[in-house]
Formats: structure tokens, C-alpha cells, sequence
């Protein structure tokens, strides 16, 4: 098993450009999540998902939206790149609200 | 809105010894969780730990959880070199379809052989 993947794994970006994260996870989990993660911070969730075809905010939405058209996929999408998401993200999948996450190993994101 | 904070920031102890960070919370919580970062990686899950237990251990870990202080300590004995990481732990918030896992920022361990 696979467990969480992401690709990219890096990518560079101007100001203003568009871009898709993709998140694939083969462990049959309902729920997947996106993170951020910045220099000296937690995780911080971006949007969520609690099953195929659902989606929902986190702590730091603006900017990103996401779909769940597949149960293992997870999308995060940047419609206008800007510097300020600059910053490596996470994608993970739980079993259950309450249940441990796993991560995929991250996509190291610059914006120019 | 941080929920979780660890303390302290940095930890660098020699190999052998063992290591004690502690993560403090604001508001009741169902569980908590710890988490290990290698440096460029995911995080890997270490233990969750539910507001009815007190104590938990797994191989070298053992963690606590005091719910009256609304803190909780991960131990890590006899380090290694490999136990090199972040740590982070993240406490549940909010109920229903707006569940969240809030996640602190970490304690850096470093272990010198």
C-alpha cells in the first residue's frame, strides 16, 4: 500500500498563476484533509473533507478551494497564486474524525 | 487559535537520556494526539490519547494527560539519535460537521550522540 501521496512534490510558481495539488490516499478513508505548514508553525487546516462529494472550511480557506469528486482523491486548487502561500502542504486521511491521520510527504510550494 | 502549545520550542539532550516536552490546551477536548515530524517530511502519528485516560504507553513513549491543568506530556527514554524530530501534538476542537484537530507548533528535539 501506497498509504498518502502528493504530487507535485515541488513546483515553483509566479504571482498569479493557477495550480492543482493532487492527494491520493488507497487506505479507503472517508475523511481527507489539506494543511499548511509555515517556518516555525503548526499545521494549520486549509479545508476538509468527510466523504466523496464533500468539503469543508478550515482555519485558513481564502485563497484555495478543493474537491472530492473521488473517494481517494483530494484536490487543492490555487485559482491566483500569491507570495504569501508560499509554504510546504500536507495532505492527510483519517478513518474517522476522532482517528489518527495519515500524511502524505508534502509539496513544497514558492511563490514568486 | 492555536489550541495545543508545546513547550519547550528546542530541546537538545545527549543520547541515552530521556526527553519530556509538554503540550498545553484551552478548551476541553475529546482526545489528543502526538505527532513526529522528520525534518522535510510527513508527520507520523505516535499516540492519541482520550480525555478518559490518564496515562499511555507505547514502546518508549509514554504519555500523560491531566485534564484538570488541560496539558499533556510526551517522555521519550533512553533517546536515540533517530529520535531526532519535531514533535507536535493537536487536540480536537469544535463538534459535529465542523470538527477540527488543532495542532501546536512543535518542540524540536535534538539528540546529540
Amino acid at each position: 500500500n501506497a498509504g498518502v501521496t502528493q504530487t507535485p512534490k515541488f513546483r515553483v510558481l509566479k504571482t498569479g498563476q493557477s495550480m492543482t495539488l493532487l492527494c491520493a490516499q488507497d487506505m479507503n478513508h472517508e475523511y481527507m484533509y489539506w494543511y499548511r505548514q509555515d517556518p516555525g508553525m503548526g499545521l494549520r487546516l486549509i479545508h476538509y473533507s468527510v466523504g466523496e462529494g464533500t468539503t469543508a472550511k478550515g482555519e485558513v480557506p481564502d485563497g484555495y478551494n478543493v474537491s472530492r469528486l473521488k473517494k481517494q482523491n483530494f484536490l487543492l486548487g490555487l485559482e491566483s497564486a500569491a507570495p504569501s502561500q508560499t509554504s510546504v502542504y500536507f495532505c492527510a486521511s483519517s478513518y474517522s474524525i476522532q482517528n489518527e491521520q495519515f500524511f502524505g510527504p508534502g509539496t513544497r510550494l514558492t511563490v514568486l | 487559535s492555536q489550541q495545543g502549545e508545546e513547550d519547550p520550542q528546542a530541546l537538545s539532550i545527549q543520547e541515552g537520556e530521556n526527553a519530556t516536552m509538554n503540550c498545553s490546551y484551552k478548551t476541553s477536548i475529546n482526545n489528543l494526539q502526538w505527532y513526529r515530524q522528520n525534518s522535510g517530511r510527513g508527520l507520523v502519528h505516535l499516540i492519541l490519547i482520550r480525555s478518559n485516560e490518564r496515562e499511555k504507553h507505547s514502546g518508549r513513549l509514554r504519555v500523560t494527560l491531566d485534564t484538570s491543568k488541560k496539558s499533556s506530556s510526551l517522555l521519550i527514554t533512553a533517546s536515540r539519535a533517530a529520535d531526532t524530530a519535531s514533535y507536535f501534538c493537536a487536540t480536537d476542537w469544535g463538534m459535529d460537521s465542523n470538527y477540527q484537530l488543532i495542532w501546536g507548533a512543535g518542540t524540536k528535539l535534538i539528540i546529540k550522540p
